[in-house]
């Protein structure tokens, strides 16, 4: 089993609708989680980062967690165009490092 | 505050060869991280220095592997006798010790071993 696991997609969302990203992950130990968002060829850029149950939403992004299920969401309403790209789920056992899901690929058509 | 920097952005290599790769952090981060990333993949864990102290390295990192933060601020990677499965991109990142909020990428160097 994979530490961080991540549907590959594409995920295929219409310009406004909401998107939804799923992530497990197998290590109970982890502590915090992040979403990365890559355009293609370019580096990964911090966009959410979530450390309780629940949910935490900035702007149009909701990330959420469970724990007791070891699944981490991140939400996006009214998806653009722009939003397309893949995102990458992330978690920290607490020492820095991060393990990092494969990515799943969001496409938002206009 | 540019970000973090690295360069170069592109290598190509023959195999065989020896390459060297350089990040520069976030001044006021006293972490840094080197990651590789493969096609359709995320991003691996490499190596994690605080300050000039090399803190962990990945099974990844292979012997012909090695990277320095002499002084603390910039660090090197190099890769020695290159294979082709070396042909990645290599992501370097940084981070305070003050906080956890994770990690800021650079643009990253994308090596091609021919």
């Amino acid at each position: 089993q994979k530490e961080v696991e991540q549907n590959s997609g594409p995920l295929s969302v219409p310009e406004g609708a909401i998107a939804s990203l799923n992530c497990t992950y197998s290590d109970r130990g982890s502590q915090s989680f992040f979403w990365y968002r890559q355009y293609s060829g370019k580096s990964p850029e911090l966009i959410m980062f979530i450390y309780s149950n629940g949910d935490k939403e900035d702007g149009r992004f909701t990330a959420q967690l469970n724990k007791a299920s070891q699944y981490v969401s991140l939400l996006i309403r009214d998806s653009q165009p722009s939003d397309s790209a893949t995102y990458l789920c992330a978690v920290s056992k607490g020492y820095s490092t991060l393990t990092f899901g494969k990515g799943t690929m969001l496409l938002v058509s206009p | 505050d540019t970000g973090v920097s690295q360069d170069p952005r592109h290598k190509i290599t023959k195999r065989g060869q020896n390459v060297t790769f350089r990040c520069d952090p976030i001044s006021e981060h006293n972490r840094l991280y080197w990651y590789r990333q493969t096609l359709g993949q995320g991003p691996e864990f490499l190596t994690y220095f605080q300050n000039e102290a090399q803190l962990e390295k990945s099974r990844l990192l292979s012997d012909r592997f090695s990277a320095e933060r002499p002084k603390g601020s910039f660090s090197t990677l190099e890769i020695q006798r290159t294979e082709q499965g070396d042909s990645a991109m290599y992501l370097c990142a940084s981070s305070s010790t003050s906080s956890d909020y994770g990690y800021t990428f650079g643009s990253g160097t994308r090596l091609t071993v021919v």
